[in-house]
């Protein structure tokens, strides 16, 4: 069960695209269709963004995608606003009804 | 409205038990897997722990298992989490965590409580 790899920070300007990749094994991440994202907004709960890797709840913006290629998910926030300043977390299914979350992503909107 | 409201946190000296739980509301509780979740101040998420709407399987990540044991009360819609021989590291905010409906152990967790905070200290 170790964590799945995140990078610690990134960024971008509004209007711009960023991609927060969630690096996992082929047994957790490349093994399943079950990578969520979420979003924690300082002093806050998580909130779901993406679900079934590619999967949006009601209520979240289409500027966020997710998708998954081989052992690494990626989540995509398409037209940044100010508002996506927050950390990311990644999830996954990992077998034997386990799982594990990625590091963190700091995301900062310049 | 769904409500989670954790309870039983507080200061624990290394090596004691502690008693979390975790009051559900707004939703039929014993139709739902639930599980614990925790953040280590400043740091990640940590899947802690998991189990069935029934309570007939539980699930444990390797860093609590044999020590935590979560269980619930469906008469009183009351997810809990014992725990025992608390380390420094064990330092966190639990959150409780409801999973969607018929989806046992996937990674979607459509509600979460405000969190409890574990501070295992002497």
């Amino acid at each position: 069960q170790s964590a799945l790899t995140q990078p610690r920070s990134v960024s971008g300007s509004p209007g711009q695209s960023v991609t927060i990749s969630c690096t996992g094994t082929s047994s957790d991440v490349g093994g399943y269709n079950y990578v969520s994202w979420y979003q924690q907004q300082p002093g806050k709960a998580p909130k779901l963004m993406i679900y079934d890797v590619s999967k949006r709840p009601s209520g979240v913006p289409d500027r966020f995608s997710g998708s998954k290629s081989g052992n690494t998910a990626s989540l995509t926030i398409s037209g940044l606003q100010a508002e996506d300043e927050a950390d990311y977390y990644c999830c996954s299914y990992a077998g034997s009804y386990t799982l594990v979350f990625g590091g963190g992503t700091k995301l900062t909107v310049l | 409205q769904v409500q989670l409201v954790e309870s039983g946190g507080g200061v624990v000296q290394p090596g004691r038990s502690l008693r979390l739980s975790c009051a559900a509301s707004g939703f039929t509780f014993s139709s739902y897997g639930m599980h614990w979740v925790r953040q280590a101040p400043g740091k990640g998420l940590e899947w802690v722990a998991l189990i069935w709407y029934d309570g007939s399987n539980k699930y444990y990540a390797d860093s609590v298992k044999g020590r935590f044991t979560i269980s619930r009360d469906n008469s009183k819609n009351t997810l809990y989490l014992q725990m025992n021989s608390l380390r420094a590291e064990d330092t966190a905010v639990y959150y409780c965590v409801r999973e969607f409906l018929g989806r046992v152990g996937a990674p979607n967790f459509d509600y979460w409580g405000q969190g409890t905070l574990v501070t295992v200290s002497s």
